[in-house]
């Protein structure tokens, strides 16, 4: 069985801090991992993706994660937070290697505040 | 280049009423397509997915219903709305095998349901 789990609802830094929205998942296979932000009122982008090759990802708007099979962990990360950052952000995990939508798991989300 | 359409992007509905939205894909062929329901403050829940013409899977009971005409095409339909149906529609596609899980998604649509 797959979950995903975003371990905070809501994360609120200061505009030039670090980022960092937490990530746990369970996967009884090889899992691909993803990151999703989600503007107010559109839909989801993809930021980044991990497919088992390096295990440090870089994405889209100076994100990364770092996949760590030991912790199960996906955090997403960001040295220096900026005002357009602010986003509802999706941890998602799927099975690579079956056709069926239902593999793909959704995390609640985390949405990011980002103080002036 | 693909591209997803979503329409209507804002929908106010009285309850009982009928229910379409549409969804179509341009750029690909024979995509997996989805319709996720997203409530406020929460995630994504899947409702229907697709992985041909006319192969509908449904993820949960629910008062709505969903069709794929066309290859390309995606339909979330309802015959009488519930104010629980009140939500952030999103349609998306994605590729089979190896690339499953990299979903790409419409605007959404914001249904009200009165």
């Amino acid at each position: 069985a797959q979950s995903v789990t975003q371990l905070d609802s809501h994360v609120s830094v200061s505009e030039g801090t670090p980022v960092l929205l937490r990530c746990n998942y369970s996967s009884s296979y090889s899992p691909s991992l993803f990151w999703y932000v989600q503007h107010p009122n559109k839909g989801l982008q993809l930021l980044l993706k991990y497919t088992s090759a390096a295990t440090l990802v870089k994405g889209i708007n100076g994100f990364e994660a770092e996949f760590k099979k030991s912790e199960t962990s996906f955090h997403l990360t960001k040295p220096s937070a900026h005002m357009s950052d602010a986003a509802e952000y999706f941890c998602v995990v799927s099975s690579t290697g079956y056709s069926s939508a239902s593999k793909i798991i959704f995390g609640s989300g985390t949405r990011l505040s980002i103080r002036p | 280049s693909q591209t997803i359409h979503q329409w209507p992007a804002t929908l106010v509905q009285p309850v009982g009423s009928p229910l379409s939205l549409e969804c179509t894909v341009e750029g690909t062929s024979n995509p997996n397509l989805y319709w996720y329901r997203q409530a406020a403050g929460r995630g994504l829940q899947l409702l229907f997915y697709s992985v041909g013409i006319g192969q509908i899977s449904s993820e949960v009971p629910q008062n709505l219903s969903a069709s794929r005409p066309q290859d390309r095409q995606f339909i979330l339909s309802s015959k009488k709305l519930l104010l629980s149906d009140s939500g952030f529609y999103l349609c998306a596609w994605t590729l089979g095998g190896a690339a499953l899980g990299i979903q790409y998604f419409g605007a959404g649509t914001r249904l009200s349901v009165l």
